[in-house]
């Protein structure tokens, strides 16, 4: 079964916009990270933080971790028409969540 | 340096009949995963391997298997296919696989089964 599950499903957005999404997991994790997937195509690492790790920026991105929540979050600022993917968050090495879809609009 | 390539990009098969996938890591890579995506089911974990060795199996029948060869390549074997097997295989090679770097992903292969 998946262990990482994003919320939510799809989000649509204006060019511009920041994005949120978030991650749940049920067991203990040593890291997590996320990726995103350009419609079809194999998915690019964007960001990894460590169970230790509270919140890790890289570029436009920021990303957030409770380990007390079981919980990450994934911040998208001043979204572009390319940001338009879908994002998955994986636990460890294995788990993948079934993802959350976004739209940028122009 | 290359990515991870995987071949073929397209493929198209009978129910009934077999395939083979193929996985190349990044040079100096020893753990190869592969993963299933289809629309209904998201993106499920396959297999595992790691210096030859299966490491880490998922929940899939043992009509999916797979093998690794001593320069690390991999491939996937899907038997007696069934038309619930169309769908996006990915492999994703890491250095030793404990994703301390995060896996990088192919562009993967897409199989339809007709």
């Amino acid at each position: 079964s998946q262990q990482g599950e994003e919320d939510p499903q799809a989000l649509s957005i204006q060019e511009g916009e920041n994005a949120t999404m978030n991650c749940s997991y049920k067991t203990s994790i040593n890291n997590l990270q996320w990726y995103r997937q350009n419609s079809g195509r194999g998915l690019v690492h964007l960001i990894l933080i460590r169970s230790n790790e509270r919140e890790k920026h890289s570029g436009r991105l920021r990303v957030t971790l409770d380990t007390s929540k079981k919980s990450s979050s994934l911040l998208i600022t001043a979204s572009r028409a390319a940001d338009t993917a879908s994002y998955f968050c994986a636990t460890d090495e294995l788990s993948f969540g079934a993802g959350t879809t976004v739209t940028v609009r122009a | 340096k290359a990515g991870v390539t995987q071949t073929p990009r397209y493929l198209i098969k009978t129910r009934g009949q077999q395939v083979t996938l193929s996985c190349s890591p990044i040079s100096g890579h020893r753990s190869v995963s592969w993963y299933q995506q289809t629309p209904g089911q998201g993106l499920q974990f396959l297999f595992e391997y790691f210096s030859e060795t299966q490491r880490n199996k998922g929940n899939f029948p043992g009509r999916f298997s797979g093998r690794q060869f001593s320069n690390s390549r991999s491939e996937m074997n899907v038997s007696t296919l069934e038309l619930g097997d169309s769908a996006l295989y990915l492999c994703a090679s890491s250095l030793v696989g404990d994703s301390g770097a995060g896996y990088t992903f192919g562009s993967g292969t897409r199989l339809t089964v007709v």
